[in-house]
Formats: C-alpha cells, structure tokens, sequence
C-alpha cells in the first residue's frame, strides 16, 4: 500500500520558537494532503487542507498565521507551527489521497509536538 | 449539520466478538471508514464500505445502512491486540472525513 512519512516523529521546543513539520509521500503522488491534530483521548481534528500549488484551506478556528502550511510539490507538505505555546504540545498527523483511489487516506506516523 | 456518534468506551473479552456502533448525520456522503488507533500511533486503515451491506475482511467486518445512517465494526476472535481506538469517519462530498469521537476497546484476558 502507499506510504506517507512524517519527520520529525517527535520534537521539544521552547516556547516562542518555531518549528516544521514535513508529510511526504513516498511512492505516489497527492495532490491533497490533510493535517490533523490529536489531543489526548480525543479524536483527530482537521486542521486543514492542503492542495498542491494553491494556498491552503483551513478548517474554522484554526489560526492561518499560525500554523503555516506549504505544499510545493506533489509529494511534500509542510506545517511551520510558529511562535509555539505549551497549549500548541499535541500529536500532529498528516494524510495523503492518492488520486487513482479516490476514497483512501493514507496517514503518517504522525509528530509528538512538546512546547516547554 | 455534521455528527457522527459511537460508544466512548468498551470492554470485552479475548476469543470473544464485540460489535461497535456508529451512528452518523452528515451532509453529502461518500462513504464510511473505519480506522483502528493505537495510543501514541496514527491511524491505520480497516475497513471502507460506500454500499449498504456487510463487508467481511479475515476477523474484522463492517456493516453500513445508508437509509438509517448506521455502522458497526464487528471483531471476531479478539486478541489483546486488539486494545485500541476505533475510529468511524465519514466523507464527505470534497473528499474530507469527518471524524467520530472513537471507541476505546479494552480487551480483557
């Protein structure tokens, strides 16, 4: 099955700083990938969507200035979490379509965010 | 509006069958998914039905009404393995799953 990677799989930071997270696809090409965010004993909230070579869309109450998401080719899209917060510390994960199978997400392993 | 509801939590014993329900009320639909998490992990994939029926995969099975906007994930056989999350999400019409709270399943010996 197709693989999607994430790096890095966990990163401590100080507050104030910072800090990119990247989701690639590793052996297809997708043209929309999606970023969740996971608190603890809650379930995956949408963040955004990203489409290759256009601009984001962001789901209701996500902060566009924040959390900067670029998506320049069709294997890779980065999230900038910028100027971090301790409430910014949660379980980031990507997804990936693969647009020859129309209804199958493909997650990463997903990134530990720790702000101190 | 969108809401997809299913238990918070469950226990059940090894070798048994457990069926998890979820109920959902979204609009456009382009299928239910059902997604197994384990703490600390990403999601991985189970199972995809789109038509009404059951869909049977080795010890895992999915069963969706369309008209009563209804799921369950059926486990047969339990294994301590198979403590974890289970995630129902729905698609929408752009393609975007809209998610269930998750069933925590505790498998006992």
């Amino acid at each position: 099955g197709a693989v999607v990677s994430q790096h890095p799989s966990w990163v401590i930071c100080k507050s104030g700083t910072s800090v990119k997270i990247e989701c690639r696809s590793l052996d297809f090409q997708a043209t929309t990938m999606f970023w969740y965010r996971q608190f603890p004993k809650q379930s995956l909230m949408l963040m955004a969507t990203s489409n290759e070579g256009s601009k984001a869309t962001y789901e209701q109450g996500v902060e566009k200035d924040k959390f900067l998401i670029n998506h320049a080719s069709l294997t890779l899209s980065t999230l900038t979490v910028t100027s971090a917060h301790p409430e910014d510390s949660s379980f980031y994960i990507c997804s990936a379509r693969d647009p020859l199978v129309d209804y199958e997400q493909y997650f990463g392993p997903g990134t530990r965010l720790t702000v101190t | 509006g969108q809401n997809i509801d299913q238990p918070t939590e469950m226990t059940a014993t090894e070798g048994a069958i457990v069926q998890i329900n979820c109920t959902y009320q979204t609009s456009g639909f382009n299928g239910l998914f059902w997604y197994q998490q384990h703490a600390g992990e990403a999601p991985t994939f189970l199972s995809y039905n789109v038509l009404d029926g059951l869909e049977e995969k080795g010890r895992f099975s999915s069963f969706l009404s369309r008209s009563k906007g209804y799921s369950y994930l059926l486990l047969k056989e339990l294994q301590m393995k198979d403590s974890a999350s289970y995630l129902c999400a729905t698609m929408d019409s752009n393609y975007q799953l809209i998610w269930g709270a998750g069933t925590k399943l505790i498998i006992k010996p």
